[in-house]
């Protein structure tokens, strides 16, 4: 089992529409939570970071954690085309940061 | 505020020649600095990081080297490239306790 498991997709959604982007994770020694957004042949930029368990809000998006269940979940409102891109989950824990763990990213294209 | 630089940002190979790509970061002391390759479609794979100068972990036994001959200046080497070195190779920093990284816009190598 990986340590972290995400849905490749590729998901489409209409313009407008809730994205809800997931990831489910084994070690519960994760704290730190970030999801990035890359678009194509460019480098992944971080989106939104949170800190153990609760919710993030950034305008349109907002991130949510779930320890309990070892799930964390990013929600897009109101898609937007540019919006288009790969999203990837990240974590580590309170010890030994030097490395991220990576989910292997979600492929979401909004349709206009 | 932090920047980080790659260059070349594309690099066409024959199999056999060396390479050296070069990652520099502005804005900060003392990151730890990290090489990925992103295979097409897939997900992130960490290749070497680096925590000080002269200091250098690998994670992928290959052909390739790194090293760390500033505090802020990251190499990737190799000297004879194979086809399967082809990628997206991307560099990354990271100076918080979270772990949390910043990508540099990449580099993609094509080798034939």
């Amino acid at each position: 089992q990986k340590e972290v498991e995400q849905d490749p997709g590729p998901l489409s959604v209409p313009e407008g529409a809730i994205v809800s982007l997931n990831c489910t994770y084994s070690n519960s020694a994760f704290q730190y939570f970030m999801w990035y957004r890359q678009y194509s042949r460019k480098g992944p930029e971080l989106l939104m970071y949170t800190y153990s368990s609760g919710n993030k809000e950034d305008g349109r998006f907002t991130a949510q954690v779930d320890k309990s269940s070892k799930y964390i979940s990013l929600f897009i409102r109101d898609s937007q085309p540019s919006d288009s891109a790969t999203y990837l989950c990240a974590m580590s824990g309170d010890f030994g940061n030097e490395k991220l763990t990576f989910g292997t990213g979600t492929r979401l294209t909004i349709i206009p | 505020s932090q920047t980080i630089h790659q260059w070349p940002a594309t690099l066409v190979q024959p199999v056999g020649s060396p390479l050296s790509l070069e990652c520099t970061v502005e804005g900060t002391s003392n990151p730890n600095l990290y090489w990925y390759r992103q295979a097409a479609g897939r997900g992130l794979q960490l290749l070497f990081y680096s925590v000080g100068i002269g200091q250098i972990s690998s994670e992928v036994p290959q052909n390739l080297s790194a090293s760390r001959p500033q505090d802020r200046q990251f190499i990737l080497s190799s000297k004879k490239l194979l086809l399967s070195d082809s990628g997206f190779y991307l560099c990354a920093w990271s100076g918080s306790p979270s772990g949390t990284q910043y990508f540099g816009p990449g580099t993609r190598l094509t080798v034939l």
